[in-house]
C-alpha cells in the first residue's frame, strides 16, 4: 500500500520560503506525476503543481513565479518550495499521487498545516 | 483555466435519503472528472474516477454519471459516515481545478 507523508516547518515568516518534502513509501516513486495541493482553513482545494520523476514540472499559473518542485528518486521523495510567502499562503498542504491513465489523485498524504506569521 | 462549478454548496439530508450533487465544467472535459469525499481534518479520498467508475473499496451506494461538461454524483441510502464534504476535480488539462465543494449535513 502506497503511503505519503509530508514534512517541513509548520511556521514560516512572511517573505520567506516555504519548503516541504513528501516521502513515498510502499511503492516506487518512479513513473508517476506527484502533486501538491493546498487548502486554506474552511475553504476549497487549490492545485499548486506537479512534478514527474523525469523532472518535468507543471505549475499553477497563479503561483508559477514563486513555485519550484523537484524529485529525489534515490530517497523516494519529492519537494515543494514556495517563495515570498504571505499570510494568504497559510493552508494545509497535501502531497498526492497522480494516477497514470485518468490522472486522478489516488493516494494522498495526511496533510501538514503551514502558518505564515511573523 | 477550466472552471468547475459545483451545486449546491451545502445540502441537508436524512439517513436513508438519496442525494445528488452536480458539477459543471466551463468547457468540455470529456470524462476526465473525479469525485472526492473529505471528512474534517482528513485528506480527500477518491470515490469516483473517470466520471462513473467506482474506486476500489468505495461502497456501491456512490455513483457518478455525465460527460462533456455536466456531471453528477449520487449517494443513495445515506449512511452516517457519508456526511462530509464532496469535491469534483477535472484532469483534462492543467492547471487542475476543483469545484468549490458541497457540504453534506445531517437534517
Amino acid at each position: 500500500q502506497v503511503q505519503l507523508q509530508e514534512s517541513g516547518p509548520g511556521l514560516v515568516k512572511p517573505s520567506e520560503t516555504l519548503s516541504l518534502t513528501c516521502t513515498v513509501s510502499g511503492g516506487s516513486i518512479s513513473g508517476y506525476y506527484w502533486s501538491w495541493i493546498r487548502q486554506p482553513a474552511g475553504k476549497g482545494l487549490e492545485w499548486i503543481g506537479r512534478v514527474h520523476t523525469s523532472g518535468t514540472t507543471n505549475y499553477n499559473p497563479s503561483l508559477k513565479s514563486r513555485v519550484t518542485m523537484s524529485v529525489d528518486r534515490s530517497k523516494n521523495q519529492f519537494s515543494l518550495n514556495l517563495s515570498s510567502v504571505t499570510v494568504a499562503d497559510t493552508a494545509v498542504y497535501y502531497c498526492a499521487r497522480d494516477s497514470n491513465g485518468w490522472r486522478n489523485y489516488d493516494y494522498w498524504g495526511q496533510g501538514t498545516l503551514v502558518t505564515v506569521s511573523s | 483555466d477550466i472552471q468547475m462549478t459545483q451545486s449546491p454548496s451545502s445540502l441537508s439530508a436524512s439517513l436513508g435519503d438519496t442525494v445528488t450533487i452536480t458539477c459543471r465544467a466551463s468547457q468540455t472535459i470529456t470524462s476526465y472528472l473525479h469525485w472526492y469525499q473529505q471528512k474534517p481534518g482528513k485528506a480527500p479520498n477518491l470515490l469516483i474516477y473517470a466520471a462513473s467508475s467506482l474506486q476500489s473499496g468505495v461502497p456501491s451506494r456512490f455513483s457518478g454519471s455525465g460527460s462533456g461538461t455536466d456531471f453528477t454524483l449520487t449517494i443513495s441510502s445515506l449512511q452516517p459516515e457519508d456526511f462530509a464534504s464532496y469535491y469534483c476535480q477535472q484532469s483534462y488539462s492543467t492547471p487542475r481545478t476543483f469545484g468549490q465543494g458541497t457540504n453534506l449535513e445531517i437534517k
